[in-house]
């Protein structure tokens, strides 16, 4: 079954600071790749989507993704962070072809120090 | 807007009881999820459908069981509650075919 990978359960930032969240993929044939925040006592809400028409991907609240079909890889970055980014931060994949399953990454819990 | 409705924000249950959860979509979709979030462990699927009376299991459906008699209605079924089942429980719909999925606000489930 397609899994997800997320390093680095929290990831400490500086206000101002670049925040890169690693995010890779398992299998063979690229799925849609998605990454979703999750704030304080609130559900998931959709960051961003790659759905291979590009492969840098640009989400709501300044954050982009890169697509690396050579690397598995769909890593989350912001050039700047805020302290309202604090927050949750989940990668998902679903299959390019067969069932709709939606896999999740275990998350990355971002603080971000002023 | 798309709305995912879970019938209730927090539920405390007695061991060994039948519990329900119960997921409302509104927007016609034909999958949807059940979560449950553990800290460190992120969102494991419990089962998915997608379609009435579809179902397949996800990575964790130990203990668990699941309903869709119709399109817009997904319940999740704990036939005998253990305390290992305390957990925050998320549904969603939609997904698939490069789609985003749309979760519920949760249900936080503690068994006692």
């Amino acid at each position: 079954a397609q899994s997800v990978t997320q390093l680095g359960s929290h990831v400490s930032v500086s206000e101002g600071a670049l925040v890169l969240l690693r995010c890779n993929y398992s299998s063979s044939v690229p799925p849609y790749l998605f990454w979703y925040v999750q704030y304080p006592n609130q559900g998931l809400q959709l960051l961003l989507k790659y759905t291979s028409a590009a492969t840098l991907v640009k989400g709501i609240n300044g954050f982009e993704a890169e697509f690396k079909k050579s690397e598995t890889s769909f890593h989350l970055t912001k050039p700047s962070a805020h302290m309202s980014d604090a927050a949750e931060y989940f990668c998902a994949a679903t299959p390019f072809y067969g069932n709709n399953r939606l896999a999740f990454g275990k998350g990355n819990q971002v603080v971000v120090i002023p | 807007d798309v709305k995912v409705t879970q019938s209730s924000r927090y539920l405390v249950k007695r061991t060994g009881e039948k519990v329900f959860l119960e997921c409302v979509q509104d927007m016609d979709h034909e999958n949807m999820f059940w979560y449950r979030q553990d800290p460190g462990l992120g969102l494991r699927l419990i089962y998915f459908s997608y379609d009435v009376k579809m179902k397949e299991k996800g990575d964790i459906p130990e203990g668990y069981s699941v309903s869709r008699e119709k399109k817009e209605r997904f319940s999740l079924i704990l036939e005998s509650a253990s305390t290992n089942q305390t957990s925050m429980y998320l549904c969603a719909s939609g997904g698939g075919a490069n789609t985003e999925a749309f979760f519920g606000q949760g249900t936080r489930l503690t068994v006692v």
